[in-house]
């Protein structure tokens, strides 16, 4: 199977922030990554799909990078509703994985 | 109104069998691959399932390969997961997702989810 690898686990930042947050995966997958956000009780929220291309409806401060096995989320001036936990997803082989989510908390 | 409603969970003894159920809206399901994503108490997400639109192909996580089976009613718009042989580590949020287009298996959709509780 396919290890994804997030870092930071957790991270402090500041409303107005720009963060980012890093995904590897075990081996290449081509550019088959997807990111979501999820806050406490509700069901996660697509963000992101194909490394790069934001859902229908998602602000432009979210926007990802990367191909093959290094990709990044990164948010730009954070708003207080941006405070949530963080997965990526490689959907390029089975069983797809998902990343063990970073923690963003207000600082 | 695009919408998933998951239905089925509750609490059920290790060894213990339960269906949920995942009804689908607001789009046409049929052609749509769906999957089944889960999450334990205070961990983070664990993809346990899918199935493609015709219902032919499924696709199972080793942790619930023969226990759990995947289907789904096209004419019900309804998809299900069959949980058997259930154990503690299978306690958790059961999420429906929904594939964004068809043929592709990155979800654009999710329900809100059923909680599954396996104890004695």
């Amino acid at each position: 199977d396919i290890q994804m690898t997030q870092s930071p686990s957790s991270l402090s930042a500041s409303v107005g922030d720009r963060v980012t947050i890093t995904c590897r995966a075990s081996q290449g997958i081509s550019n088959y990554l997807a990111w979501f956000q999820q806050k406490p009780g509700k069901a996660p929220k697509s963000l992101i799909y194909a490394a790069s291309s934001l859902h229908h409806g998602v602000p432009s401060k979210f926007s990802g990078s990367g191909s093959g096995t290094d990709f990044t989320l990164t948010i730009s001036s954070l708003h207080p509703e941006d405070f949530a936990t963080y997965y990526c997803q490689q959907y390029n082989f089975y069983p797809f994985t998902f990343g063990q989510g970073t923690k963003l908390e207000i600082k | 109104e695009v919408q998933l409603v998951e239905s089925g969970g509750g609490l059920v003894q290790p060894g213990g069998s339960l269906r949920l159920s995942c009804a689908a809206s607001g789009f046409t399901f049929s052609t749509y691959t769906m999957s089944w994503v889960r999450q334990a108490p205070g961990k983070g997400l664990e993809w346990v399932s899918a199935i493609r639109g015709s219902g032919d192909n499924t696709y199972y996580a080793d942790s619930v390969k023969g226990r759990f089976t995947i289907s789904r009613d096209n004419s019900k718009n309804t998809l299900y997961v069959q949980m058997n042989s259930l154990r503690a580590e299978d306690t958790a949020v059961y999420y429906c997702a929904k594939a964004r287009i068809v043929g592709n298996w990155d979800f654009d959709l999710w329900g809100r989810g059923t909680l599954v509780t396996v104890s004695s």
